[in-house]
C-alpha cells in the first residue's frame, strides 16, 4: 500500500464547477499536511497548509480528518488557470528530519 | 531573491554510465531534499542533506548517492545508469531537516538514459 494515495484522475470539468480532490495517508504519526500545485512540465509549489480546524484560502478549501487519516481539498467556480496537477504532501518525521511524501497527483482539466 | 537552481535542465545519458547533478538552494535554507519524478507519477523521496550529512533516505539503491557542501549547496550521483532512471530529478530547499516549513523546489533536471 502507498503511504499517500491520491484519487486516480484526470478530473475534467467545466468552467465554474466545484471539484472536490481526497487523499488517505497510511502513517497516523504524519504530522503535517499540504496541497501543492504543479503546472505541465513545472516544478511543485506549495497551494496550502492543511490544518484539522480546516482551512480556506479564496475559492479553495483543505480538510484534515485525522481518525481517518483524509485529506481533502475542494475547488469553488473552477477557472481555466486551475487547470494542473493537484499533490497531496505528508510531512513524516523521523528524529529531527522531515521529509515530505507525495501522492501520485490527481490531474485538473477545467474546459470552457 | 534566488530560488532554487538545479543545473543542468536536461541531460542525455547512455545505459551504464554515471551522472552529477547539481542544486542550489533558496538564499537562507539550509536542508536540500532530492526527488525522482516519473511521468505520471509523484515525487518519491530520494535522500535529504543536512550539515553536510545525509539524515534520511528514501527506498532508492546505493547507485544513488550524494552530497551537501559547507554552502549547503548539494549534488545528486547515479552510478551505473539503468534506463528506468529516466526521469524529472527534483530538488526541495527547506529549514531545519524540513520541520513544518515550506519546501521550495527547483525546476528539475530531466534525465534521459538511453
Amino acid at each position: 500500500r502507498k503511504e499517500v494515495e491520491q484519487d486516480p484522475g484526470p478530473f475534467n470539468v467545466p468552467e465554474g464547477a466545484t471539484v472536490a480532490f481526497n487523499c488517505t495517508y497510511s502513517n497516523s504519526a504524519s504530522q503535517s499536511f499540504f496541497w501543492y500545485r504543479q503546472d505541465c512540465r513545472k516544478e511543485p509549489k506549495l497551494l496550502m497548509s492543511v490544518y484539522s480546524s480546516g482551512n480556506e484560502d479564496g475559492r479553495f478549501t483543505a480538510q484534515l480528518n485525522r481518525a481517518s487519516q483524509y485529506i481533502s481539498l475542494l475547488i469553488r467556480d473552477s477557472k481555466l488557470s486551475d487547470s494542473a496537477t493537484y499533490l497531496c504532501v505528508v510531512i513524516y518525521y523521523s528524529g529531527n528530519t522531515g521529509k515530505l511524501i507525495f501522492g501520485q497527483g490527481t490531474t485538473l482539466q477545467v474546459k470552457p | 531573491d534566488a530560488g532554487v537552481t538545479q543545473s543542468p535542465t536536461h541531460l542525455i545519458k547512455t545505459r551504464g554510465q554515471q551522472v552529477t547533478l547539481r542544486c542550489s538552494p533558496k538564499s537562507g535554507h539550509d536542508t536540500v531534499s532530492w526527488y525522482q519524478q516519473a511521468l505520471g507519477q509523484g515525487p518519491q523521496f530520494i535522500f535529504q542533506y543536512y550539515e553536510e550529512e545525509e539524515r534520511q533516505r528514501g527506498n532508492f539503491p546505493d547507485r544513488f548517492s550524494g552530497h551537501q557542501f559547507p554552502n549547503y549547496s548539494s549534488e545528486l550521483n547515479v552510478n551505473a545508469l539503468l534506463l528506468g532512471d529516466s526521469a524529472l530529478y527534483l530538488c526541495a530547499s527547506s529549514l531545519e531537516q524540513g520541520r513544518g516549513t515550506e519546501a521550495f523546489f527547483g525546476q528539475g533536471t530531466r534525465l534521459t538514459v538511453v
